[in-house]
């Protein structure tokens, strides 16, 4: 079983609509959970971190974070064409290891 | 200003050459990584150095070798090149201690790495 496991995509949606990406990870003594986005040819850049149980807010972005559940998704609000990307979700073990899982392909479509 | 960089961009060689990529970051941080993302976008770390010290070493061959002069570098030294070994290569780096919560990466650019 790998550590973090994302849906591969791609996932479509249209202009202004909202758009959720699902994460789950195998270890329970995780702490910290992390948002990348990655553009086409670029590297991955941050956009969210979250530590507890519940939602995270920062502007169009909401986390959401469930440690019973072992699952944290992002949704991505007023989707504009500008967030087409594979996003990236991160997670810190309890071995303070940072596992990537494979990424969710976003197009959203104008 | 660049806050992570890499070099070089690109890196086209024959199997069984050795090459370095070299990595920089002006942010003041202590803690320096290096990730190989494949061609599925499979991001895994290799290894991670703190004030210079090897903090995390994850299964890589030993062909693979890290070098940090001091805490604002840390370069990659990859011996007898396959033909696997063809991915991007991403250097990062945290403010923080791994381990620590708030240990957000910030990653540069990518080394894309092709071996022929």
């Amino acid at each position: 079983q790998k550590e973090v496991e994302q849906n591969s995509g791609p996932l479509s949606v249209p202009e202004g609509a909202i758009a959720s990406l699902n994460c789950t990870y195998s270890d329970r003594g995780s702490q910290s959970f992390f948002w990348y986005r990655q553009y086409s040819g670029k590297s991955p850049e941050l956009i969210m971190s979250i530590y507890s149980n519940g939602d995270k807010e920062d502007g169009r972005f909401t986390a959401q974070l469930n440690k019973a559940s072992q699952y944290v998704s992002l949704l991505i609000r007023d989707s504009q064409p500008s967030d087409s990307a594979t996003y990236l979700c991160a997670v810190k073990t309890g071995a303070n290891n940072l596992f990537f899982g494979t990424g969710t392909r976003l197009t959203v479509i104008p | 200003d660049t806050a992570v960089s890499q070099t070089p961009k690109y890196l086209v060689t024959q199997m069984g050459n050795d090459k370095s990529i070299k990595c920089e970051q002006n942010l003041g941080h202590d803690t320096m990584y290096w990730y190989k993302q494949d061609s599925k976008k499979f991001l895994k770390i290799m290894f991670s150095y703190n004030n210079k010290e090897l903090i995390i070493n994850e299964t890589v061959p030993n062909r693979f070798s890290p070098k940090s002069p001091d805490k604002a570098h840390l370069n990659l030294h990859i011996n007898s090149l396959e033909l696997g070994d063809s991915a991007v290569y991403f250097c990062a780096s945290s403010q923080e201690f791994p381990g620590s919560p708030g240990d957000t990466q910030y990653f540069g650019p990518g080394t894309r790495l092709t071996v022929l």
